[in-house]
């Protein structure tokens, strides 16, 4: 079975731009939750999708949002980039019922100039 | 407001001694707790968990020990291998509350030949 897949593996952007970053979860799972890990940190919860429906966020600006699809992949958007943007994004998905373990994906590694 | 903290930004360990990552939280709320291992350009990977019903879980050469009273919960690695060498974090959650994990800001060991 498939684990989470995320792209791309690298995305270097400038100041005040726009970035999209895709996930695909476990094969099957409804449910996609998106973390950041800046450099030195751990990793903070960004967003919690389950069913095409945002169930919650953690906290962070708005130009952080993002989206589920009928066939729940997720995009996150990261508007109006600042360079504290840089960070590893992580994408998680569950293989079974809510108290399994998340299993996250490799990752995007945001970089803003 | 750091839920879930690892004091101890790293450590270093001789091959085949133990290791013993340490991680302290303040909600009380929490009841489920796991540990996660992470090599540079992965994601984190599921290690071990425990919930609040229990005050030990092992798991082969992986024991979890939690301590309610005290709010603190250590990994125990016997005996350590050079191949443990990674980052380690704690996460922890309210059961049922969707996953949503609280992470540590991680431990890097180190497990020298």
């Amino acid at each position: 079975e498939a684990g989470v897949t995320q792209s791309p593996t690298h995305l270097i952007k400038t100041r005040g731009q726009q970035a999209t970053l895709r996930c695909s979860p476990i094969s099957g799972h409804t449910s996609v939750y998106w973390y950041q890990q800046a450099l030195g940190l751990g990793l903070q919860f960004l967003l919690w999708y389950d069913e095409g429906e945002e169930r919650n966020r953690g906290n962070f600006p708005p130009r952080f949002s993002g989206r589920q699809f009928p066939n729940y992949s997720s995009e996150l958007n990261v508007n109006a980039l600042e360079l504290e943007d840089s960070a590893l994004y992580l994408c998680a998905g569950r293989w079974g019922d809510y108290n399994s373990p998340l299993h996250f994906g490799n990752g995007t590694r945001l970089t803003v100039t | 407001d750091q839920q879930v903290k690892q004091n101890s930004p790293s450590l270093s360990v001789q091959e085949g001694r133990i290791s013993i990552l340490n991680c302290d939280y303040t909600n009380s709320m929490f009841d489920y707790f796991l540990w996660y291992k992470k090599y540079p350009a992965e994601g984190p990977t599921f290690l071990i968990s425990i919930s609040s019903i229990k005050d030990k879980n092992e798991d082969g050469r992986f024991t979890v020990f939690l301590n309610k009273s005290a709010k603190h919960l250590s990994l125990h690695i016997v005996p350590s291998q050079p191949g443990d060498s990674a980052v380690y974090f704690c996460a922890a959650t309210v059961n049922n509350a969707g996953n949503m994990l609280t992470f540590g800001g991680g431990t890097r060991l180190m497990v020298k030949p």
